[in-house]
């Protein structure tokens, strides 16, 4: 099976750096999903790990340390629009692309 | 392309009621899946696909039923309503082709059972 963690909320100020942490512990690893959920809203898609290392998307950046099982997010120039939920998802070896396992998500706020 | 498509947004049912929650994409995706999300829980993986006439069952399947006889269309369907299914619903999609495609959620389906 799979247990994936995350801290249940963070606070960061506008404009600032902020890095959300994902552990986890898996009988299969094929990747690691990043996700940003608005309230009421579906998650979109932020970025894919499935090699260690560093992966920069614009603002956003994402890590993975396999040997580990820890990856984290990191977001700079923090704008308000960036509070949300968080997920992490852990892609297994069977089920094919959809069978995600997801953390129960970060809920950041962003602060003047 | 309208991408990945849930009616109705919104459903109350009473206890013992069934209905089917309707998920459709214009991707031509092979991969659909179903999950709930609940407060404090995540989201979690009810059933899902791997192509037409393909369905598996994800971490928490009871209570519900699919089917796949389209790779357009994957309704779920509650068979006898209960009130521990008050949840979201989220449908998502993705190409079979790459391990690194990431499933696209619909806009999801809010039901409240009483």
């Amino acid at each position: 099976g799979q247990n994936i963690d995350q801290p249940t909320e963070m606070t960061a100020t506008e404009g600032a750096i902020v890095q959300i942490n994902c552990t986890y512990q898996t009988s299969g690893f094929n990747g690691l999903f990043w996700y940003q959920q608005h309230a009421g809203e579906a998650p979109t898609f932020l970025s894919y790990n499935v090699l260690d290392g560093l992966e920069e998307k614009g603002r956003f950046s994402s890590f993975l340390s396999r040997s580990k099982g820890y990856s984290y997010l990191l977001l700079k120039e923090l704008q308000m629009k960036d509070s949300a939920s968080y997920l992490c998802a852990v892609k297994g070896v069977t089920g094919g692309g959809n069978k995600l396992t997801f953390g129960t998500g970060t809920q950041l706020k962003v602060e003047l | 392309n309208a991408g990945v498509t849930q009616t109705p947004k919104f459903q109350v049912l009473k206890t013992g009621q069934s209905m089917t929650l309707q998920c459709a994409q214009d991707m031509n995706h092979e991969y659909m899946s179903w999950y709930r999300q609940d407060p404090g829980m995540g989201l979690r993986l009810i059933h899902y696909s791997v192509g037409a006439g393909i369905t598996d069952q994800g971490e928490v399947p009871n209570g519900y039923n699919v089917s796949r006889s389209t790779t357009e269309d994957f309704p779920l369907r509650l068979l006898s309503a209960a009130p521990s299914q008050t949840s979201v619903y989220f449908c998502a999609s993705s190409p079979g082709t790459r391990l690194s495609s990431p499933p696209f959620f619909g806009p999801g389906t809010r039901l409240t059972v009483l």
